[in-house]
């Protein structure tokens, strides 16, 4: 059975950085590509990027692009989504998300990590 | 970038009823469009990919249809079940990059 278990929520002051995690699992992890989705409180889904853990070939939306760094450690089958100094407008759900069926589409979705930003 | 609009923004039916969403893109995504469907507290669930298929599990009363720039998600009888907010997704591949709409809220009237 494929899942993507996320780590758990979070809440963190301005300035501070911050790594959460996603685990793959049931599924050739180096094999497919794995990304992350923000939505906002109230709001619509976002795609953020994308990495491909075999080769860590990695893609962002541009609105993501210099603001959050997207890796994976292929040994233990983990992604990862980490900013460097989060702000209170980062508050957000984040998912994380397989492209098993290769043709686009979010086939798999990772049960959500609630980050709160706040002082 | 490869923008998706959807419509209605709300759309207000009873269940039995039949629905009809629209998303439609800014430039050609051929088939590679997707239909997910939320839940207030769930993550998103895929119901459709490359425009017509249904993923795993998905009841035969979900419908997908069109290609180019057009794409219509069905849903032929709403169950109460099925009221819930619906996003279209796409995937370009040169740049590899996806988007989605800004979904449609299906609600009971």
């Amino acid at each position: 059975e494929v899942q993507l278990v996320q780590s758990g929520a979070e809440v963190k002051k301005p300035g501070e950085s911050l790594k959460i995690s996603c685990k793959g699992s049931g599924y050739s992890f180096t094999s497919y590509w794995i990304g992350w989705v923000r939505q906002m409180p109230g709001k619509g889904l976002e795609w953020m990027g994308i990495i491909y853990p075999g080769d860590s070939d990695t893609r962002y939306s541009p609105s993501f692009q210099g603001q959050v760094t997207i890796s994976a450690d292929k040994s233990i089958s983990t992604a990862y989504l980490q900013w460097s100094s989060l702000k209170a407008s980062d508050t957000a759900m984040y998912y994380c998300v397989s492209e098993l069926e290769g043709s686009g589409p979010f086939d798999y979705w990772g049960q959500g990590t609630l980050v709160t930003v706040s002082s | 970038e490869i923008v998706l609009t959807q419509s209605p923004a709300t759309l207000s039916l009873s269940p039995g009823e039949r629905a009809t969403l629209s998303c439609r893109a800014s430039q050609s995504v051929s088939s590679y469009l997707a239909w997910y469907q939320q839940k207030p507290g769930q993550a998103p669930r895929l119901l459709i990919y490359d425009a017509s298929n249904r993923a795993t599990g998905i009841p035969a009363r979900f419908s997908g249809s069109g290609s180019g720039t057009d794409f219509t998600l069905t849903i032929s009888s709403l169950e109460p079940e099925d009221f819930a907010v619906y996003y279209c997704q796409q995937r370009s591949n040169w740049p590899r990059m996806y988007t989605f709409g800004q979904g449609t809220k299906l609600e009971i009237k």
